[in-house]
């Protein structure tokens, strides 16, 4: 079976320090891969996507990136934080189309990381 | 522009039907998903419609309707374990399978 693994749990980060968040898929191969943000009280915001390795696209101009470096990894990062990066931070993953119904018809999260920046 | 309209809150009563509507406009679209999410924690997948009409499942049905641009998730016999944050989310795109998600409706059961 699929599982999706993410870490930290829960971070607090001063304003300026750098951020990575860690993301690994295990039972499926060649996922789609989304990174989601949603604030309190709020919906999920799309950050990027990638549908394979080294395949990175941005969905909202941030100063935020990420990166593919293997098939079942995916990896956030910012340089400096700022206030407003704080959030609880979504990995996501689904079937490509042409793969099972089951695993494209539906996306799968992660538990996600809540991140406080002070 | 994409826009999907659900919403913020509902309140129903333990026992009882809910029915949380969901509009949407958007450049494409592959299919509109349901999902769950408890505070603090991750959304799950509650339900898949992508051709017009009902979706049943247990005590949770979906309906969708292409033309008008809008579906909703019905819930019957509501327990107060309902109570949890309802996303509306449309896929516009087959390749890249990304979801646009509404604001999300948050539901609280009461005794």
């Amino acid at each position: 079976s699929q599982t999706i693994h993410q870490w930290p749990a829960t971070l607090v980060q001063p304003v300026g320090s750098p951020l990575s968040l860690e993301c690994t898929v295990e039972g499926t191969s060649n996922p789609n891969l989304y990174w989601y943000r949603q604030a309190a009280g709020r919906g999920l915001q799309l950050l990027f996507y990638s549908v394979g390795i080294g395949q990175i696209s941005s969905e909202v101009p941030q100063n935020l990136s990420a990166s593919r470096p293997q098939d079942r990894q995916f990896i956030l990062s910012s340089k400096k934080l700022l206030l407003s990066d704080s959030g609880f931070y979504l990995c996501a993953w689904s079937g490509q189309l042409g793969t099972s119904p089951l695993s494209y018809n539906e996306q799968f999260f992660g538990p996600g990381t809540r991140l406080t920046v002070l | 522009g994409q826009n999907i309209d659900q919403p913020t809150e509902m309140t129903a009563t333990e026992g009882a039907i809910v029915q949380i509507n969901c509009t949407y406009q958007t450049s494409g679209f592959n299919g509109l998903f349901w999902y769950q999410q408890h505070a603090g924690e991750a959304p799950t997948f509650l339900s898949y419609n992508v051709l017009d009409g009902l979706e049943e499942k247990g005590r949770f049905s979906s309906f969708l309707s292409r033309s008008k641009g809008y579906s909703y998730l019905l819930l019957k016999e509501l327990q107060m374990k309902d109570s949890a944050s309802y996303l509306c989310a449309v896929r516009g795109s087959s390749n890249t399978g990304k979801l646009i998600f509404g604001q999300g409706t948050t539901l609280q059961v009461k005794p």
